[in-house]
């Protein structure tokens, strides 16, 4: 069955300071592949979305992420953190015709700090 | 605003008790989702549609629960002799349909306490 895995249940960064989250997954054949973003009261917003294509893919709010099909990771990037970048944050693999079924992550809480 | 949105926002009911959730999606959107989500954790996909079909359903949906989508416009979801275990945030998303991709946009959520 697909999964995702994403190891790290919080993370906190220094505002201005670099941000990795991973995420890796289990699927059989190219993955559809998702980043959400869930602000406190707020519904998932789409971060970015990977398909097919460059493996590197650049989404809104400054955020890119990297396809790695030979480690099964989908890793969530940004340069430079902003303090309204805390949320919670998805990843998530689609699969069905067009990746219609979309299987989450349990999410990793991001805190930033001053 | 153009978005999905959902009502009730919350909803409070004593176990044994029915409720009823209903989703409103992107009007051009064909595909409707429903999803729980509990606290700590990430969406867990229940049943989808494309248009008034529901072509598939998650086996976390029990006989309890039951969604439908008469016009292909907006849905509802139903829960029947609520559980305790039925407390969560129930999430409804909608997306074109069309082409390669399924870019699904999230409702604000229904939030069912049962007591």
């Amino acid at each position: 069955a697909q999964s995702v895995t994403q190891p790290d249940i919080h993370i906190t960064v220094s505002e201005g300071a670099s941000l990795e989250l991973r995420c890796n997954y289990s699927y059989g054949a190219t993955p559809y592949l998702f980043w959400y973003v869930q602000s406190p009261g707020q519904g998932l917003q789409l971060l970015l979305k990977y398909f097919s294509g460059d493996t590197l893919v650049q989404g809104i709010k400054g955020f890119e992420a990297e396809f790695k099909r030979s480690q099964s990771s989908f890793n969530l990037r940004k340069p430079s953190v902003h303090w309204s970048d805390a949320a919670e944050y998805f990843c998530a693999v689609g699969e069905g015709t067009g990746g219609f079924k979309t299987i989450f992550g349990a999410g990793t809480r991001l805190f930033v700090k001053a | 605003d153009t978005g999905v949105s959902q009502d009730p926002r919350h909803k409070i009911t004593k176990r044994g008790q029915n409720v009823t959730f209903r989703c409103d999606p992107i009007s051009e959107h064909n595909r409707l989702y429903w999803y729980r989500q509990t606290l700590g954790q990430g969406p867990e996909f229940l049943t989808y549609f494309q248009n008034e079909a529901q072509l598939e359903k998650s086996r976390l949906l029990s006989d309890r629960f039951s969604a439908e989508r008469p016009k292909g416009s907006f849905s509802t979801l139903e829960i029947q002799r609520t559980e305790q275990g039925d407390s969560a945030m129930y999430l409804c998303a909608s997306s074109p349909g069309t082409g390669g991709s399924n870019e699904q946009f999230f409702g604000p959520g229904t939030r069912l306490t049962v007591l």
